[in-house]
């Protein structure tokens, strides 16, 4: 049973540029949690989905950012016109059931994404 | 306001030596406190969860306290390894679960 898988694990984007973030959760798991972590700094909660929905972005800025969960595929944490401020490492995280109660939530290796 | 305040910030301890790192919340409502291990460019691992009814909780070296009353934990490590120098950072989940609240860590390096 693999753990959660990103990738890619670096990606590099000119500013202006679009950023795609993909994320397959454990298997089994239908619930993926979106992370942003700036340098020298703590995780930071963007985006909780399961299948097809959008649980609760509260941590997601207005602009420019989106995230899916499809039916079929990975989740996919999108970035547009991005600038040197997105640059950050971007961990996705899985659970098997909704809500952190007790439940287990594991962690990929996430995705460093570098804007130059 | 719900926070997780960690301390140290940083830590450099001996190998062979024990340690204990602090971890204070004010998340409400309390459903249940962990701690992560994060290597430097990978991401947290989990050492333990614990419940409101749970004082203590062990993981091999690691040992997890938890003082519900006063809203604090630590995580002790013993006899410690080069392998445990990382990142541990305190979590409460947040807003009946969806949402874990991360502490800023404190960075552990073990010298030989």
């Amino acid at each position: 049973n693999a753990g959660v898988m990103q990738n890619p694990r670096h990606l590099v984007r000119r500013r202006g540029q679009e950023a795609r973030l993909r994320c397959s959760p454990m298997k089994g798991h239908s619930h993926v949690y979106w992370y942003r972590q700036l340098p020298e700094e703590g995780l930071k909660f963007m985006v909780y989905l399961q299948k097809e929905n959008i649980i609760d972005e509260s941590g997601m800025p207005k602009e420019r950012f989106s995230a899916e969960f499809p039916k079929e595929g990975p989740s996919i944490l999108r970035i547009q016109q991005v600038v040197r401020g997105d640059s950050a490492a971007y961990f996705c995280a899985s659970s098997q059931s909704g809500g952190y109660m007790n439940t287990e939530a594991f962690f990929g290796q996430g995705t460093r994404l570098t804007v130059v | 306001k719900n926070q997780v305040e960690q301390s140290p910030q940083s830590l450099i301890i001996l190998e062979g030596k024990n340690c204990t790192l602090q971890c204070n919340y004010t998340v409400s409502p309390f459903s249940n406190l962990r701690w992560y291990k994060q290597d430097t460019g990978r991401g947290p691992v989990s050492l333990t969860i614990m419940t409101f009814s749970e004082n203590t909780k062990s993981n091999g070296r690691y040992t997890a306290t938890l003082d519900a009353d006063t809203k604090q934990s630590s995580l002790h490590i013993t006899a410690s390894q080069l392998s445990d120098s990382a990142s541990y950072i305190c979590v409460v989940p947040l807003r009946a679960g969806n949402m874990l609240t991360f502490g800023g860590g404190t960075r552990l390096m073990v010298k030989p």
